[in-house]
């Protein structure tokens, strides 16, 4: 199955620096990329969307300038949480799909960053 | 009123047994029918994919859909400890659309 890295899987950050994650489709090309955020015990969130070479579409309460997001190339894409605060500790996931057809457009899921804001 | 509702758990159960897992939904306009597996602290892992109702089968694992009762199942039989995880649905109305999940249930399966 196509494969998802994420960079770093854990990181632990003061308040107010910035932290940036990176998700990397391995053996595709991703057209299409997630970031989810996900609480202890609860399920994924949705944050935003991007696609190679736009801008990211924000889900509603998400700040567009808090969570930056980047779809330089058609297998990597970052967040960079700008000013973190210790609310923004949390799960953060992201997804890529390669949108060929054919491909059932299934998303598949990087193994998560633990961001930790001290 | 959530889009998709998912009993949280935990659910126990010893190994071998059968297990149900469900999943209940408002929007119609859902098609597209996905569970995932999640184990702590890792990413989701696709199990089974769906597309409308019927079932699909992939060794241990029956995927069911209810259209017309907005249900879906994921049923495992001959459960192992290995399975212990939490269990996500997540359903779209397009190919490509964004997905909904449940809360996901969390399962032990006991030696």
């Amino acid at each position: 199955g196509a494969v998802v890295s994420q960079h770093p899987s854990w990181v632990i950050c003061k308040s107010g620096t910035s932290v940036k994650i990176e998700c990397r489709s391995l053996d595709f090309q991703a057209t299409t990329m997630f970031w989810y955020r996900q609480f202890p015990k609860q399920s994924l969130m949705l944050m935003a969307t991007s696609n190679e070479g736009s801008k990211a579409t924000y889900e509603q309460g998400v700040e567009k300038d808090k969570f930056l997001i980047n779809h330089a190339s058609l297998t990597l894409s970052t967040l960079t949480v700008t000013s973190a605060h210790p609310e923004d500790s949390s799960f953060y996931i992201c997804s890529a799909k390669s949108g060929l057809a054919g491909d059932g457009n299934e998303q598949f899921f990087g193994p998560g960053t633990r961001l930790t804001v001290l | 009123q959530k889009e998709v509702e998912q009993d949280p758990g935990p659910l126990s159960v010893p190994e071998g047994a059968i297990v149900s897992l469900n999943c209940t939904y408002s929007n119609s306009a859902f098609q597209y029918f996905m569970w995932y597996r999640q184990y702590s602290r890792k990413g989701p892992e696709l199990l089974m994919y769906t597309y409308s109702s019927g079932n699909k089968e992939d060794g241990r694992f029956t995927a069911q859909v209810d259209k017309s009762s907005k249900y879906i199942s994921l049923f495992i039989r001959d459960s192992q400890p290995s399975d212990s995880a939490t269990y996500l649905c997540a359903m779209t109305s397009n190919q490509g659309g964004k997905l909904i999940f449940g809360q996901g249930t969390e399962l032990s399966v006991k030696p």
